[in-house]
């Protein structure tokens, strides 16, 4: 099985900052990794796919890099509607299907 | 644009068997792949299941012979049931499509969540 960790769990930060997350494969997974967004009470939103990919209609602001074992998603600049919490997931495989345990972005 | 809705009893007894369904608007259900996934309140995304285009199933080996997920497709929805629920199994229960793009795949979009407690 392929255990993904995040990191850090939680982290404070102020508007305009620059924001890096990190997620860690087990084991190599090339570029198969994804990044979602989730607000209080709200489902999942894919922000990144394929490690660097920037879904449509997301912001520029965010960015994704890494491949192999070490990914992050950067914010550039924070916004206050980029508070949530960021969720890896690896599409690497299948059996089973895996996820960070998330990072929780707050307002410092 | 697919939109999904899952619904079910927000109440199960510890022990029965948890059934939801997602209803698919905007496509068919038999042309993509649909995953399970659920969140215990307060707490991260643990996969359940999927079934892929081609019928195939597979789920969370943590929970493999309790799941059972399938397509209804007159209905144009996908099914969870779970079986022998516990408190353990209390959460926000999420349908979700998958996308693919070349070997890649990634979900989108997700359904609202149904929140699912498990009772004594």
């Amino acid at each position: 099985d392929i255990q993904m960790t995040q990191s850090p769990s939680s982290l404070s930060a102020s508007i305009g900052d620059r924001v890096t997350i990190t997620c860690r494969a087990s084991q190599t997974i090339s570029n198969y990794l994804n990044w979602y967004q989730q607000k209080p009470g709200k489902a999942p939103t894919v922000v990144i796919y394929a490690a660097s990919t920037l879904q449509s209609g997301v912001p520029s602001r965010f960015s994704g890099s890494g491949s192999g074992t070490d990914f992050t998603l950067t914010i550039s600049s924070l916004q206050p509607e980029d508070f949530a919490t960021y969720y890896c997931h690896q599409g690497y495989s299948m059996s089973p299907i895996s996820f960070g345990q998330g990072t929780r972005l707050d307002i410092k | 644009q697919v939109q999904l809705q899952e619904s079910g009893p927000g109440l199960v007894k510890s022990s029965e068997t948890l059934s939801l369904t997602c209803t698919v608007s905007g496509g068919s259900v038999s042309s993509y792949s649909w995953s399970w996934i659920r969140q215990p309140p307060g707490k991260g995304l643990e996969w359940i299941g999927y079934i892929l285009s081609g019928g195939i199933t597979n789920s969370n080996p943590s929970l493999k012979s309790r799941v059972t997920v399938s397509l209804v497709t007159s209905k144009n929805q996908v099914s969870l049931k779970l079986t022998s629920v516990t408190a353990a199994d209390t959460a926000a229960y999420y349908c979700a499509r998958h996308v693919a793009s070349g070997s890649h795949y990634w979900f989108d979009p997700w359904g609202q969540g149904n929140l699912v407690i498990v009772s004594s």
